[in-house]
């Protein structure tokens, strides 16, 4: 099993740019989200997904929009990426709560985004 | 909402010490779950241990271990014989009934020969 996988590894951008960030996992979970790690701030939830066809807003969404029209991936989207959105990106995922009895979230490798 | 703090940013050891990091958080719920992640150089996060909020009992993982008081809603992780390679920043992270994740802003450890 891959885990939890991430395309691409690393990328620069100029403000005003779009592009994807593609979140991929072999492990059948439920849920899966997204967070973003900027220095001193630990991870932050950016959005979220229950289930195959849902997503919600985590702690910082906005920029940010997310799609779930597969099981095993969950897309990331920067419409118009700003210098403010440089920051280390990374995927988890966990299967449904109280299957696995503990909640424990996989992390993908992380991406690592510059905006110029 | 929940909150995790961990108030020490960088922490160092020497190599087959013993040192604990701290980590406090805030919750209205009784039924929970605490992590704590490493994350090394490579960026990776690995899970260390965890806890679940309903069992009194402290986890332990080999070298690693926690202490973990409920009332006064603290989850703080030991490490044992402290190894070059636990060299790495250290995530508390809580989880309650709404399955996401909330962590703390991290300690770096630096375990030095």
């Amino acid at each position: 099993n891959a885990g939890v996988t991430q395309t691409p590894k690393f990328r620069v951008l100029k403000t005003g740019q779009s592009m994807t960030l593609l979140c991929a996992q072999d492990m059948n979970h439920e849920y899966m989200y997204w967070y973003r790690q900027d220095p001193g701030m630990g991870l932050r939830l950016i959005h979220y997904s229950v289930g195959e066809g849902t997503t919600a807003k985590g702690e910082v969404p906005d920029g940010y929009n997310v799609s779930r029209l597969k099981k095993q991936n969950f897309l990331l989207g920067l419409e118009s990426a700003a210098p403010s959105q440089t920051s280390v990106y990374f995927c988890a995922s966990c299967d449904l709560p109280g299957l696995a009895g503990d909640n424990e979230q996989f992390f993908g490798p992380g991406t690592r985004l510059t905006v110029l | 909402a929940q909150t995790v703090t961990q108030s020490q940013p960088e922490m160092s050891v020497q190599e087959a010490e013993t040192v604990t990091l701290s980590c406090t958080y805030d919750t209205s719920e009784s039924n929970y779950y605490l992590f704590w992640y490493k994350q090394p150089p490579s960026r990776q996060m690995i899970l260390v241990i965890r806890q679940e909020a309903y069992k009194q009992q402290n986890a332990t993982e080999n070298r690693f271990s926690v202490n973990f008081q409920k009332a006064a809603k603290s989850f703080s992780l030991k490490i044992s014989d402290s190894q070059l390679g636990d060299t790495a920043m250290y995530f508390c992270a809580f989880t309650g009934s709404n399955y996401k994740l909330t962590f703390g802003k991290g300690t770096l450890l630096t375990v030095n020969p």
